[in-house]
C-alpha cells in the first residue's frame, strides 16, 4: 500500500509570505507527527495528533506555526509570515498508535526555502 | 533538551568493518527505536527494542539496551557503502517521540 506522502516536495517562498504544507498519512494510522529538520541537524518535534484527542502542540516554535488534521486523514502545517530561519525540511510521520509502542512511518519531507 | 543523544556525532570506517553507535537517554521508556536517514529526507525505521529486552537482531543489525544505564547501542556488521547515512535513536516517554541529533556514518570504499 501507499506510504506517507507529503506535498509539495520543495517550496521556495519569499520572507513574509504564508506557506501550507500537506501530509497524507497511511490509511488507518491514528498517530501523526510533524518534525522540522534544519540542515545538518537532528529532528525537532513540532506537533502530535492522536485520534480525536487534542493535539500536543508543545513543539511549535511560535504562534506563526499552526497545524490541523481532519479526522484521521490529511494534515496541514501552516507557517505564517515566513522567516529565513524557517528554512528546513519538514517531515511528517504516522503510526498505527502511540509511538511509545509503535514504529512511525515517515514521508519524504517538504524542503522549505525562505528567501 | 534532547531525550536521546547519539555518540559519536560522526563516524568513518572502511567498508567491511563493523560500526557501533551509542545512544543515551534520560527518562524511563517503553521502547527505544533506531532510524536511518539518507540524504536528509525521510527516515526509515530499522529496529524497535522494548524495555524488557536486552538485545535484538535484524539482519546485520544488532541492538542492545541497558535500562539501568539508560543507554543503547546499534552495531552494523560487515558495513557496506549503502550503509552511509545518519542514524538516530528515538524514545517516546510520553507518546511524543523524541529523536537525538544522530550519528553520521560514512563508509569508505
Amino acid at each position: 500500500g501507499a506510504g506517507v506522502s507529503q506535498s509539495p516536495s520543495n517550496k521556495v517562498t519569499e520572507k513574509g509570505k504564508d506557506v501550507e504544507l500537506r501530509c497524507d498519512p497511511i490509511s488507518g494510522h491514528t498517530a501523526l507527527y510533524w518534525y522540522r529538520q534544519r540542515l545538518g541537524q537532528g529532528l525537532e518535534f513540532l506537533i502530535y495528533f492522536q485520534g480525536n484527542s487534542a493535539p500536543d502542540k508543545s513543539g511549535l516554535p511560535s504562534d506563526r506555526f499552526s497545524a490541523e488534521r481532519t479526522g484521521e486523514s490529511v494534515s496541514t502545517l501552516t507557517i505564517q509570515r515566513t522567516q529565513q530561519e524557517d528554512s528546513a525540511v519538514y517531515l511528517c510521520a504516522s503510526g498505527i498508535g502511540a509511538s511509545s509502542y509503535n514504529e512511525q512511518f515517515f514521508g519524504p519531507g517538504t524542503r522549505l526555502t525562505v528567501l | 533538551s534532547q531525550q536521546g543523544e547519539e555518540d559519536p556525532q560522526a563516524l568513518s570506517i572502511q567498508e567491511g568493518e563493523n560500526a557501533t553507535m551509542n545512544c543515551s537517554y534520560k527518562t524511563s521508556i517503553n521502547n527505544l527505536q533506531w532510524y536511518r536517514q539518507n540524504s536528509g529526507r525521510g527516515l526509515v525505521h530499522l529496529i524497535l527494542i522494548r524495555s524488557n529486552e536486552r538485545e535484538k537482531h535484524s539482519g546485520r543489525l544488532r541492538v542492545t539496551l541497558d535500562t539501568s544505564k539508560k543507554s543503547s547501542s546499534l552495531l552494523i556488521t560487515a558495513s557496506r557503502a549503502a550503509d552511509t547515512a545518519s542514524y538516530f535513536c528515538a524514545t517516546a516517554p510520553d507518546d511524543k517521540i523524541i529523536f537525538g541529533k544522530g550519528t553520521r556514518l560514512h563508509i569508505l570504499p
